[in-house]
């Protein structure tokens, strides 16, 4: 069964970090183009970054991250990970990553989400 | 940035039809996809490429995309459809992808 798992949130403090971690499993995930969207409480979702499949370097990141967020891969271990820096309170919200449905621009297999809270 | 514009709720009676609207500059040239998010699930696609439907989702469920307004349309509606459906698109001017701000479907 394809299957994608994150880890990695909680509660922080503005001003500080999280690393996000993404494992997949039950399909190739180096052949998979890999993305970060996220839901703030009772909102809609929000694209955040994308990374390409293989050792591609393209790497797209939403406006309202950039600078503060970084997207990376490690394919020998399965996983996508998201760096966010300096967070905001307007950065809590359920974590999501998505495999991009090779061939088209949508979001196919989902995770769960892991939750981030930035809160004093 | 590129803008999507979605009713923030839609009600019918069961066995009608729902209309969803998703609105944008020129969208009918981008292609559109649309999720279903029931509460404390994770979104699932379905409607991708303006009016393909993955396997597993109903003719019951359709969509178009002409001008500035893309559709999704479900027919003969009952309980079960009742959730948030979100359009999507990838805008290739700035390779970002866009959500529409949701529209929460109910089912009176």
């Amino acid at each position: 069964e394809e299957q994608l798992v994150e880890s990695g949130g909680g509660l922080v403090q503005p001003g500080g970090s999280l690393r996000l971690s993404c494992v997949a499993s039950g399909l190739t995930f180096s052949d998979q183009e890999m993305n970060w969207v996220r839901q703030a409480p009772g909102k809609g979702l929000e694209w955040i970054s994308y990374i390409g499949s293989f050792s591609r370097t393209t790497i797209y990141v939403a406006d309202s991250v950039k600078g503060r967020f970084n997207i990376s891969r490690d394919n020998a271990q399965n996983s996508v990970f998201l760096q966010m820096n300096d967070l905001r309170v307007e950065d809590t919200a359920l974590y999501y990553c998505a495999t991009l449905r090779e061939g088209y621009h949508f979001f196919d297999l989902w995770g769960q989400g892991t939750l981030v809270t930035v809160s004093s | 940035s590129y803008v999507l514009t979605q009713p923030p709720s839609v009600s019918v009676a069961p066995g009608q039809t729902a209309r969803i609207t998703c609105g944008g500059v020129n969208i009918g040239t981008k292609s559109v996809h649309w999720y279903q998010q029931r509460p404390g699930q994770a979104p699932a696609v379905v409607v991708f490429d303006d009016s393909d439907r993955p396997s597993g989702i109903p003719e019951r469920v359709s969509g178009s995309n002409s001008g500035n307004t893309a559709t999704l349309t479900i027919s003969g509606v009952d309980a079960g459809d009742e959730a948030a459906y979100y359009c999507l698109v990838w805008d290739t001017t700035t390779d970002h992808w866009v959500f529409g701000g949701g529209t929460k479907l109910t089912v009176l």
